[in-house]
């Protein structure tokens, strides 16, 4: 198949908490893999992405890296503020140039 | 310099209204997305733009009409809409469309309501 698996939420953590959000992927081939965050009423910003496999893609503290192995591109954070709070969609490319998105994943940080 | 702009930033119309949305990047990418976003759920591609020529099409409905005046623009017209088609449009640009691991740079959207 040719889909994209995020962890569902919504994730609720506390300020400085460790941040996890899984994404797994399906695809034939190498496909890059992306991370997007949209916050409240906003659209999508580019957050990390990684083209090849043990790529690792860093961007305001997050990094996720590319495993080719698992087929898996974890987005994580050691430290998360108040400000992180925002639906971040996982996502990777096609030979259509479409981009396939996870359902994404809301993440609450509470002071 | 990623940006991607559109207006209007919001949008009410009626059902029998006509509008358009635009869509500007100025970053030299010759592909240009609109995708729709309802509340909660990842986007959905609805027009793919290929060196100014229409190079996906998803099945959308004929009341939705893109258009790409040149490499920079994008708009989409809008006639004729249902309730349904409330959403947030996202416009979408990425430099070489013969690529398959291009970065797609999205703007604000435009969040229509039709009433």
């Amino acid at each position: 198949g040719n889909s994209v698996t995020q962890m569902e939420g919504p994730v609720t953590l506390s300020e400085e908490a460790f941040l996890t959000i899984n994404c797994t992927y399906t695809a034939t081939g190498y496909p890059s893999l992306f991370w997007y965050v949209q916050y409240p009423g906003e659209g999508l910003q580019l957050l990390l992405k990684a083209t090849k496999a043990d790529d690792k893609g860093s961007n305001k503290g997050f990094e996720a890296t590319y495993r080719k192995e698992t087929t898996s591109f974890h987005l994580e954070k050691g430290s998360v503020q108040v400000s992180d709070s925002a639906v971040y969609f996982c996502a990777r490319s096609s030979n259509t140039g479409k981009l396939i998105f996870g359902q994404g994943t809301t993440l609450q940080v509470k002071p | 310099d990623t940006e991607v702009t559109q207006t209007p930033k919001h949008l009410v119309m009626g059902m029998t209204n006509k509008k358009s949305l635009k869509c500007e990047q100025h970053m030299g990418h010759r592909a240009m997305y609109w995708y729709k976003q309802k509340a909660k759920k990842p986007p959905e591609l609805m027009f793919v733009y290929s060196y100014e020529k229409l190079s996906i099409n998803e099945s959308v409905p004929s009341r939705f009409s893109p258009e790409c005046p040149n490499s920079s623009l994008l708009n989409l017209h809008l006639h004729a809409l249902q309730p349904e088609d409330s959403a947030l449009y996202l416009c979408a640009s990425s430099q070489d469309p013969g690529t398959t691991y291009e970065t797609q740079y999205f703007g604000p959207g435009t969040r229509l309501l039709v009433l």
